[in-house]
């Protein structure tokens, strides 16, 4: 069974531009989680998708957006990147039942 | 508001025993994960409680006291491969899947 995939694997960018990464969920997770893990700190929940809706969404600024694709696949979108954007984004995917959360091998996202 | 604390880091010796404690401060409750993360990689799961008491799965055993919003994960014969990140992580109770993570606990396992 595939895990969670991700893609770019890293990605750089420059302060100002626009980022775009992918994850595709494990067949049959309906649900998808982005997390951001800065430097030294722990996961921080960004973004849950849901059946193709934003569910809930962390402590974040509105440049900082998604979507859910009908085969439950996501796209992370990160608008006017500043420095501090530079970080580890994990995707995960879950299925109700069964509790936990399966993680992808993350985007290293640095603006430079 | 959620507030979920670990220590930063720890230091044990190889085949020793290590507890990594895990308080938190949750507006709902629906189970706790302990993850492993080692450096550069996905967190990768460990442990699930939802109920009071202790789960034992080979070397890692985690424990549960929900009334006093503590748990601990159990490292027993300690091996150099345990050099890890480990998250607490508590999953909502309204949003079933939604989970609120620790900072991390880094463990060094030295010889």
């Amino acid at each position: 069974e595939a895990g969670v995939t991700q893609s770019p694997t890293h990605l750089i960018k420059t302060r100002g531009q626009q980022a775009t990464l992918r994850c595709s969920p494990i067949s049959g997770h309906t649900s998808v989680y982005w997390y951001q893990q800065a430097l030294g700190l722990g996961l921080q929940f960004l973004l849950w998708y849901d059946e193709g809706e934003e569910r809930n969404r962390g402590n974040f600024p509105p440049r900082f957006s998604g979507r859910q694709f009908p085969n439950y696949s996501s796209e992370l979108n990160v608008n006017a990147l500043e420095l501090e954007d530079s970080a580890l984004y994990l995707c995960a995917s879950s299925l109700e039942v069964r509790g936990y959360a399966f993680f992808g091998q993350g985007t290293r996202l640095t603006v430079v | 508001g959620q507030n979920i604390d670990q220590p930063t880091e720890m230091t044990a010796t190889e085949g020793a025993i290590v507890q990594i404690n895990c308080t938190y401060q949750t507006s709902g409750f629906n189970g706790l994960f302990w993850y492993q993360q080692h450096a550069g990689e996905a967190p990768t799961f460990l442990s699930y409680n939802v109920l009071d008491g202790l789960e034992e799965k080979g070397r890692f055993s985690s424990f549960l006291s929900r009334s006093k919003g503590y748990s601990y994960l159990l490292l027993k014969e300690l091996q150099m491969k345990d050099s890890a990140s480990y998250l607490c992580a508590v999953r909502d109770k309204r949003n079933f899947n939604k989970f609120y993570f620790g900072s991390g606990t880094k463990l060094n396992v030295k010889p």
